[in-house]
């Protein structure tokens, strides 16, 4: 089956500390893209990353990384030294051609506090 | 590089009513999607288009849910007749292809009363 488990509903966290988003996945093909996007207040679902299933190495942006592990399924989003700007909700999407559709977990909402 | 633009952004309607949305995706993009998003959930796929053609519409409900795809640009998603549970914001987006990333409009929030 395919799907996106994102199993943190809620984080709540003080300004400048780290916090580390979980994405769990399932998917029966080989060939597939994971990616993360944000969801601020203002509703607009904004893309952060793409990644194929190729490719395992980690990326760093700016203080945004991600952690990706074939071996467990799973593509983590790690937000460094967090800021009150990063209060959202973030999602985990999954796409591969065997199921030919772009689905999404069901968000974790981060909450970042002065 | 203009966004994928949808209206309206917001909508009332009273159950049995019908209502449309519109969206006018990035230029050059092959693939759109119109997607649910019940508050506090995540976005649920309705249907997918690529070009003008129907890739997956295995959740939407077809009894009272259409869309199409006008000469693969624009589309519009129609609900008839709406019900209270369809109160949700109905997001469109566009990608180059299927397997590529996805941008969203704005989104259209409508309310069922």
């Amino acid at each position: 089956a395919q799907k996106v488990t994102q199993a943190q509903t809620e984080i709540s966290v003080v300004e400048k500390e780290d916090v580390t988003l979980d994405c769990v996945y399932e998917t029966r093909d080989t060939t597939y893209y994971l990616f993360w996007y944000k969801q601020p207040p203002s509703g607009e679902l904004v893309f952060l990353i793409r990644r194929n299933s190729f490719d395992e190495q980690n990326e760093i942006s700016g203080r945004y990384s991600w952690n990706f592990q074939k071996s467990t399924s799973s593509f983590n989003f790690t937000i460094t030294a967090s800021q009150v700007v990063d209060s959202a909700v973030y999602f985990c999407a999954h796409f591969s051609g065997g199921y030919n559709k772009l689905i999404f977990g069901a968000g974790t909402r981060l909450a970042v506090h002065p | 590089e203009a966004g994928v633009a949808q209206s309206p952004r917001y909508k009332i309607i009273e159950k049995r009513q019908s209502v449309a949305f519109w969206c006018n995706p990035i230029s050059g993009h092959a693939t759109l999607y119109w997607y649910q998003q019940i508050l506090g959930q995540g976005p649920k796929l309705l249907i997918q288009f690529q070009n003008n053609g129907v890739v997956d519409d295995s959740q939407l409900p077809k009894d009272r849910f259409s869309a199409e795809r006008l000469k693969g640009v624009d589309s519009t998603l129609k609900i008839q007749p709406a019900k209270l549970e369809d109160s949700a914001v109905y997001l469109c987006a566009s990608s180059l292809d299927r397997d590529r990333e996805a941008f969203f409009g704005q989104g259209t929030r409508l309310t069922v009363v």
